[in-house]
């Protein structure tokens, strides 16, 4: 089955401590992308990736980083989460930049700092 | 910077009425225009999309229409059943820019029985 698949789905953590979302894909898709969800704000993008080692920042990319060393991952990294990165997060991805098939989200990541 | 601008932020209807949500956009080099369904708990779908050639697009029960001139564009559906619920978010993309997908806040669709 095509899909996107993000790890954990729920997550609590401390502050200041490491922690990375990972997120994959099985369609050989060139174009990732994170965002983060909250009440009010809609969708926000974090970072995207057009292609293998090819990554941009977004509206909201203070505090997080990525990577894209190979096609199908696209882990997104807390260096030192804080409690304002308390969010929902989601990994979308699409054959190629505006393909006219739309994205694919992930399931989903909740996270909270505590 | 590109804004979307999307109203309301929820809507009531009953059950079998039509829903309609609007969007406006600030970049006139704005050429594409998803539409996402998100149902409670689950992850964003695209449910239809239209580009700036267009003026209107139908599928099924649900339509958009843009109007390029107001720099607007909106979401119909018709015959609202309950599964229609959820959190409805439009979007534009500038194709002459960085590429970023540009959301709007989010709409909030009831269907009361």
């Amino acid at each position: 089955e095509a899909q996107v698949t993000q790890n954990p789905r729920y997550l609590i953590t401390v502050t200041g401590k490491k922690l990375t979302v990972t997120c994959s894909q099985n369609m050989n898709h060139e174009y990732m992308s994170w965002y983060r969800q909250d009440p009010g704000l809609g969708l926000r993008q974090i970072y995207y990736s057009m292609n293998v080692e090819v990554t941009d920042k977004g509206d909201v990319p203070e505090g997080y980083k990525v990577s894209r060393k190979e096609k199908r991952n696209f882990p997104l990294i807390l260096e030192s989460p804080s409690p304002n990165q308390t969010s929902l997060y989601f990994c979308a991805s699409q054959i190629r930049f505006f393909s006219g098939e739309g994205y694919t989200f992930g399931s989903g990541t909740r996270l909270t700092v505590v | 910077g590109e804004n979307v601008e999307q109203h309301p932020s929820t809507l009531s209807v009953q059950e079998g009425d039509s829903a309609v949500i609007k969007c406006t956009y600030s970049d006139s080099a704005s050429n594409y225009f998803p539409w996402y369904k998100q149902e409670l708990g689950k992850r964003p779908q695209l449910i239809i999309d239209i580009r700036s050639n267009v003026g209107e697009k139908k599928d099924q029960r649900i339509a958009v229409t843009l109007n390029k001139t107001a720099k607007h564009f909106s979401l119909h559906i018709t015959e609202t059943q309950p599964e229609d619920s959820a959190v409805y978010f439009c979007a534009a993309i500038l194709m002459d820019s960085n590429y970023q997908l540009i959301w709007g806040a989010g709409t909030k669709l009831i269907i009361k029985p």
